[in-house]
């Protein structure tokens, strides 16, 4: 799992395989933003998923959120190789306009 | 159309120099953010803005400065860079739920 100074992570699968990412927070948020950040590029957002909800889903990701554990996770489905990129996720901090970002997921799908 | 532009988006510079690095948002949003990613690190959160004139502190403020000019440009100012400052930089625009980031700055202080 990603979050603070921890190194980045990395998962290598094959094409097809589903695939998990996880996220553990340590202070209170309102929202997780999952983030993808291509090669060479900035990253982007893909999943955002609230504290009153549970699971959110987009096309093959699906979020999940357990702000009890204070985890999310990311999850992708039959990941193809356009997938390969490093994941983030992220919180917020002062009502929403400052956000920390965990220490990212680098996923390498293999045709 | 880009709407979050940065520039240069390379700079080598030498030890003791100085280095602005500009970023300009066509979002109209109020939030801009300037962050430093390292290599096997996330991205950390040097300085940000809420508006022309406005400056908030992050969490790696040490060595650096910044200016909103505008609503529209957000700079990053390094006036004695150091080795340890050698890093990507990326500027990014919030409307306060998704952040849009530009395609950063390489910078390597020799």
């Amino acid at each position: 799992s990603q979050w603070g100074e921890e190194n980045l992570q990395a998962l290598s699968i094959q094409e097809g395989e589903d695939v998990t990412m996880n996220c553990s927070y340590k202070t209170y948020t309102t929202v997780v933003h999952w983030y993808r950040q291509d090669s060479g590029r900035g990253p982007a957002l893909i999943i955002l998923i609230r504290s009153n909800e549970r699971e959110k889903r987009s096309g093959r990701l699906r979020a999940t959120l357990d702000t009890s554990s204070q985890s999310s996770s990311l999850s992708i489905t039959a990941a193809q190789c356009e997938d390969t990129a490093v994941y983030f996720c992220a919180t917020d901090r002062a009502g929403g306009y400052k956000v920390v970002f965990g220490s990212g997921t680098r996923l390498l799908v293999s045709p | 159309e880009a709407a979050v532009t940065q520039s240069p988006r390379n700079k080598v510079t030498v030890t003791g120099g100085n280095v602005t690095l500009s970023c300009r948002q066509t979002n109209s949003h109020n939030y801009m953010y300037w962050y430093r990613q390292d290599t096997g690190h996330g991205l950390r959160l040097i300085h940000y803005s809420y508006g022309a004139g406005n400056l908030q502190i992050g969490d790696v403020p040490d060595g650096y400065k910044a200016t909103r000019t505008t609503q529209e440009d957000f700079f990053l100012l390094l006036e004695l860079a150091s080795p340890s400052q050698t890093s990507l930089y990326f500027c990014a625009s919030s409307d306060g739920v998704e952040q849009y980031f530009g395609p950063g700055t390489r910078l390597t202080v020799l």
